[in-house]
């Protein structure tokens, strides 16, 4: 069973366009959503998160959009650029079930200049 | 140094043997993971620990056992490697809940071929 559903599987975007990623989840007890940024060879990095009570939270050129009703957030990269190049990941995470999260399967996202 | 330390980065290793991935932290954090990485699978958890007394079975724990030898340090063990073992481990850390570093804080992975 899979808790959180992450598409696309891949996206291809022409610099200064939007990309977005979008990820469903089932367990309405999940209280935090962040995505990580992965590049080749290293580690997963935060890049951002939302917990439930927001609908939306900026960083720069990356947004998370959250509807709770609709059990759906979603990642937005505005004027994406090449170095925006990378495998992201959603994730949903439970305080009481440990802090454990889990994790949407990955979009590898490119960015041609 | 980096945050979380993983090591070693790649190793290949043969069926049957026993290996040890190993992880250290300075980020202070109580709360340390080990995850497992296959392409188009997303991170599965393997094991998670609080402190050095209590370790915690993730959701694909067969075939493998944990270690937390110090709040620092957080070691995976294959007890005797098997083909389908062959991924990318990667290692994390938390801070408390609503904290600032609430968010993982992962090393930067080890590869293990398991031929």
């Amino acid at each position: 069973q899979q808790q959180v559903k992450q598409s696309p599987q891949s996206l291809i975007v022409q610099k200064g366009g939007i990309s977005i990623i979008n990820c469903a989840y089932e367990n309405t007890a999940f209280d935090y959503f962040p995505w990580y940024q992965q590049f080749p060879g290293k580690g997963p990095a935060l890049l951002i998160a939302i917990r439930p009570d927001v609908s939306e939270k900026k960083e720069g050129r990356f947004t998370i959009s959250f509807n709770k009703s609709a059990k759906q957030f979603s990642l937005h990269i505005m004027d994406s650029q090449p170095g925006d190049s990378a495998t992201y990941f959603c994730a949903a995470r439970k305080e009481t079930n440990a802090g454990k999260s889990t994790f949407g399967d990955g979009t590898t996202l490119t960015v041609k200049p | 140094d980096a945050d979380v330390t993983q090591t070693p980065r790649n190793r290949i290793t043969k069926t049957g043997k026993r290996i040890m991935l190993e992880c250290s932290q300075t980020k202070g954090h109580d709360r340390m993971y080990w995850y497992r990485q296959d392409p188009g699978l997303g991170l599965r958890l393997i094991y998670y620990s609080f402190d050095v007394k209590d370790i915690n079975k993730g959701e694909i724990s067969d075939g493998y056992s944990v270690s937390r030898q110090a709040q620092a340090k957080f070691s995976l063990s294959l007890e005797s490697a098997i083909p389908n073992q062959t991924a990318l481990y990667f290692c994390a850390t938390s801070g408390p809940t609503g904290g600032a570093n609430y968010g993982y804080t992962f090393g930067s992975g080890t590869r293990l071929t398991v031929v």
